[in-house]
């Protein structure tokens, strides 16, 4: 049982909008830590997408983007395209067990 | 470009120690945060600890009790030791250097460990 709660799955056509959600708590999103958003392709290690609740690293493409409100954050996909299929993850602070991770979100692409 | 490589053996006994190593290329070991993150397979991401370039650690609380993170300055070397393993620490072991103190910004392939007799 993950801290942060994501959704398992989510899916989408080529070219709409999803997002994916993370639900936390007052001891972490809450608390107003912030919140880091990471990208697994299948068979590959992760690879930071979103930090500071809203920030991209350079070569993320506009396309993501991703907000935080109250106890829980999202992350939004537009244009969606066949190499967003992947693993979603969210990863926060919690005052009581430290660095915390959701549980991830599949993202298939129709 | 900072690069990361995790090395140690892939198979492991019950109750004993797991022992890996990140040699870190293409950059320093100071002044970052590190970080070790495994992922059971088909799971989710867990985080292990947290290590200082001074030596400072913060753990897993979970995990606090059998985890060991140290560097080596004089080889660009990051290691992990999880004691008394069990089958439930079967899992890809990630190497990350971390940025502000919690962005996991670059993270090395991932390494394998299996523990079975």
């Amino acid at each position: 049982q993950s801290v942060l709660t994501q959704a398992p799955s989510v899916s989408g056509a080529p070219g709409q909008r999803v997002t994916i959600s993370c639900a936390g708590s007052d001891s972490n999103i809450g608390a107003g830590y912030d919140v880091h958003w990471y990208q697994q392709l299948p068979g590959t290690a992760p690879r930071l997408l979103i930090y500071g609740d809203t920030n991209r690293p350079s070569g993320v493409p506009d396309r993501f983007s991703a907000s935080k409100s109250g106890t829980s954050a999202s992350l939004a996909i537009t244009g969606l395209q066949p190499e967003d299929e992947a693993d979603y993850y969210c990863q926060s602070f919690d005052t009581r067990l430290r660095t915390v991770f959701g549980g991830g979100t599949t993202l298939t692409v129709l | 470009q900072v690069q990361l490589q995790e090395s140690g053996p892939g198979l492991v006994k019950p109750s004993e120690t797991l022992s890996l190593t990140c040699n870190v290329s293409g950059g320093s070991i100071s002044p970052y945060y590190w970080s070790w993150i495994r992922q059971p397979p088909g799971r989710g991401l867990e985080w292990i600890g947290f290590l200082y370039f001074s030596g400072s650690t913060n753990y897993n609380p979970s995990l606090q009790s059998r985890v060991t993170m140290s560097l080596d300055t004089s080889k660009n070397q990051i290691s992990l030791s999880l004691s008394s393993v069990t089958a439930a620490d079967t899992a890809v072991y990630y190497c990350v250097r971390v940025r502000d103190s919690s962005i996991l910004s670059h993270w090395g392939r991932g390494t394998l460990v299996t523990v079975s007799s």
